[in-house]
């Protein structure tokens, strides 16, 4: 256990569904991420809140809403989704944004169809 | 940020010690060197991480060269559950690009009964 817990464990939705994932960290940290991480790809960052604002969001499409609303929550909000959008969908915490230290979730494995 | 270079795979008996090796022989004076796994179908996991003194924890010992331009990942007795994805990253404590994590290829740790 690494004190970051994800739910649900696998989504299968339809390209018309509105679904959410989400992540609770039980670490005290200040900063959560998420991460997408498809097959054969490197780790891409998606987005990055401290104390519960957002302070980075590296070019991710609309159709993925986040919402921090306490520094323990974190949530991704799922629309119109595309069959290239499945993936690993990782959440990490670490105790301050930047930090190279950081735990994460047991991920959400998303299959959009 | 310094680059790393793993072997792509190495084999280790149950019981064994299991050393991992990794080059950054470009690292500069406040980079660290951060090790994380994956086991297969999971989150990323952190192990270890040091900046130019040996570190050891409950995972793992982290031994860095003098000269800091290569480091060695020591899991003392490996067993079928370290089967992973072993990273080796070298960056500065507060990160880039927000705590971006940038993994390479790794190292592919099989642990044989």
């Amino acid at each position: 256990e690494t004190g970051v817990t994800q739910t649900p464990r696998h989504l299968v939705m339809g390209m018309t569904n509105k679904k959410s994932l989400k992540c609770e960290q039980h670490l005290g940290h200040n900063a959560m991420y998420w991460y997408k991480q498809s097959a054969k790809k490197p780790l891409e960052l998606m987005f990055v809140y401290s104390l519960e604002e957002r302070v980075e969001n590296n070019s991710v499409p609309s159709r993925f809403s986040p919402e921090c609303p306490n520094s323990s929550h974190l949530f991704l909000h799922l629309h119109t989704l595309q069959p290239e959008d499945s993936a690993l969908y990782l959440c990490a915490s670490s105790q301050e944004a930047g930090a190279q230290t950081q735990y994460f979730g047991p991920g959400t494995r998303l299959l959009v169809l | 940020d310094a680059k790393t270079t793993q072997p792509p795979s190495m084999d280790c008996a149950e019981g064994r010690a299991a050393n991992l090796p990794c080059n950054h022989s470009t690292i500069s004076g406040n980079e660290y060197v951060y090790w994380y796994r994956q086991i297969h179908s999971q989150g990323p996991q952190y192990i270890i991480h040091g900046l130019k003194n040996n570190e050891t924890n409950e995972m793992a010992s982290l031994i860095i060269t003098e000269d800091r331009k290569s480091s060695t990942l020591i899991l003392p007795h490996a067993t079928l559950r370290d089967t992973a994805v072993y990273y080796c990253i070298v960056n500065y404590a507060g990160g880039t690009s927000y705590g971006k994590l940038t993994f390479g290829q790794g190292t592919i740790l099989t642990v044989h009964p």
